[in-house]
């Protein structure tokens, strides 16, 4: 099975930082998942990854395949990203669902 | 995009009935859904996987006759709690698969507690 480690847990910064968001997984993988979870629960996704990065607005992932290593960036952070930014992975082969990292709570002061 | 929707979106219901969560893909055909389940402060947890017209597969430790899940069409999934008790309130969540590919899109979540 699949472990998901992120870090930070929790991050607390200031409108306009750059933030940086990493996700290790143990076993090799068919795609990876960047998702934001919003107080509510709701969840969007963000980004799926098999490999190199992705940008889209003041967001970019990035996954390194072979050091099983992804990242997520915001750029000028601001208040309305506060939420929790969830990774998830899913294993080679099968038509399995997600697991999933325990998630990043960040919080952006205005 | 690709929506799928979720309802209810909150129910509260006494301990011994049961409640049923629709799951349905809106504008795409979605053989396999799935069923994800968070309690507060924790990670959210894969309960089973979902294909249309076949019995679904649950996760190790997850009872597959209290959380009765029917995929009947290629839209629609449905997860019953039976037998509800206050320890099975917690957010419940579900998303499809598109296609043979890795898109997965999800539903909006259902908060469900059991008094």
């Amino acid at each position: 099975k699949n472990e998901v480690e992120q870090s930070p847990q929790n991050l607390t910064a200031q409108e306009g930082e750059f933030i940086t968001i990493n996700c290790s997984y143990s076993v090799g993988i068919s795609a990876l998942h960047w998702l934001q979870q919003h107080p509510g629960g709701g969840i969007v996704s963000l980004f799926m990854l098999s490999s190199g990065k992705k940008k889209h607005g003041r967001l970019i992932a990035t996954i390194n395949i072979q050091e099983k290593h992804s990242s997520l960036h915001i750029t000028a952070s601001h208040p309305r990203d506060s939420a929790v930014y969830i990774c998830a992975v899913r294993s080679r082969g099968g038509a399995d669902g997600l697991t999933f990292g325990k998630g990043t709570h960040l919080i952006i002061q205005p | 995009g690709a929506v799928v929707s979720q309802h209810p979106s909150w129910v509260i219901c006494k301990s011994g009935t049961s409640v049923k969560i629709e799951c349905r893909s809106l504008d795409f055909q979605a053989t396999t859904m799935f069923w994800y389940r968070q309690f507060p402060k924790q990670s959210l947890m894969l309960m089973a996987t979902s294909n249309e017209g076949s019995k679904a597969t649950y996760e190790q430790g997850v009872e597959k006759d209290k959380f009765l899940i029917n995929h009947a069409s290629l839209t629609l999934s449905t997860l019953t709690v039976t037998s509800a008790h206050p320890e099975d309130s917690s957010f419940y969540i579900c998303s499809a698969l598109q296609g043979s590919g890795n898109t997965i899109y999800f539903g909006e979540g259902s908060w469900l507690t059991v008094v």
